[in-house]
């Protein structure tokens, strides 16, 4: 079946640092890759998404290149900030036979420091 | 533009009760999905819901189980609640048509957090 594996955090970093957070998948299909993000007590937030190979999704500095070579999405950003700090969840929905539901990697949860 | 509504956003109980949760979706989406959220297991759905329809399951066992209003509100209901049930139960909503494929983009609420003692 459909599998997201995401690097195991916490990662920490200092504020203004480059942020990479690795995700890798596995599906049968042609799925459509997601990145979410939870903050302290509260749900999902979508962050970026992209629909076929090669689309870069992007948002708030974020970016991710879905590559089907690598089966990877993986999440950067330039500079982060303290108000970045949150849990990010990859995830892919399989498009095959109309299916909706979501497959979410185990998160990493990410910690900046002023 | 109201957000996905969850109630209650705490709740406690004890073994072997039975707990109601309810999502009020954006106005205009009609298809509402559950997922389990605990720090073991991670995210996992439960089921999705489709103009009162169960559209797609996952793989919980029959005590899980849910429903679809007309005005495209959703319970999710557990009954003989076990210690491993304590988790947020988020709820998410999507605008999209009745089958086909698509990215299947979801906006969730803040989640019901559910405590058995």
């Amino acid at each position: 079946g459909d599998s997201v594996t995401q690097m195991e955090g916490p990662v920490t970093l200092s504020e203004e640092a480059f942020l990479t957070i690795n995700c890798t998948y596995t599906a049968t299909g042609y799925p459509s890759l997601f990145w979410y993000v939870q903050y302290p007590g509260e749900g999902l937030q979508l962050l970026l998404k992209a629909t076929k190979a090669d689309d870069k999704g992007s948002n708030k500095g974020f970016e991710a290149t879905y590559r089907k070579e690598t089966t990877s999405f993986h999440l950067e950003k330039g500079s982060v900030q303290v108000s970045d700090s949150a849990v990010y969840f990859c995830a892919l929905s399989d498009r095959g036979g109309g299916r909706r539901a979501l497959t979410f990697g185990s998160g990493t949860r990410l910690q900046v420091q002023p | 533009k109201a957000g996905v509504t969850q109630t209650p956003r705490y709740l406690i109980k004890t073994r072997g009760q039975q707990v109601t949760l309810s999502c009020s979706p954006i106005s205009g989406h009609r298809s509402v999905s559950w997922y389990q959220q605990t720090p073991g297991q991670g995210l996992q759905f439960l089921f999705e819901y489709f103009s009162e329809t169960q559209r797609n399951k996952g793989n919980f066992p029959g005590r899980f189980s849910g429903r679809q209003f007309s005005n495209s509100r959703s319970e999710m209901n557990v009954s003989t609640l076990e210690l491993g049930d304590s988790a947020l139960y988020l709820c998410a909503s999507s605008l999209v048509g009745q089958g086909g494929s698509g990215a299947n983009v979801l906006t969730f609420g803040a989640g019901s957090r559910l405590t058995v003692l």
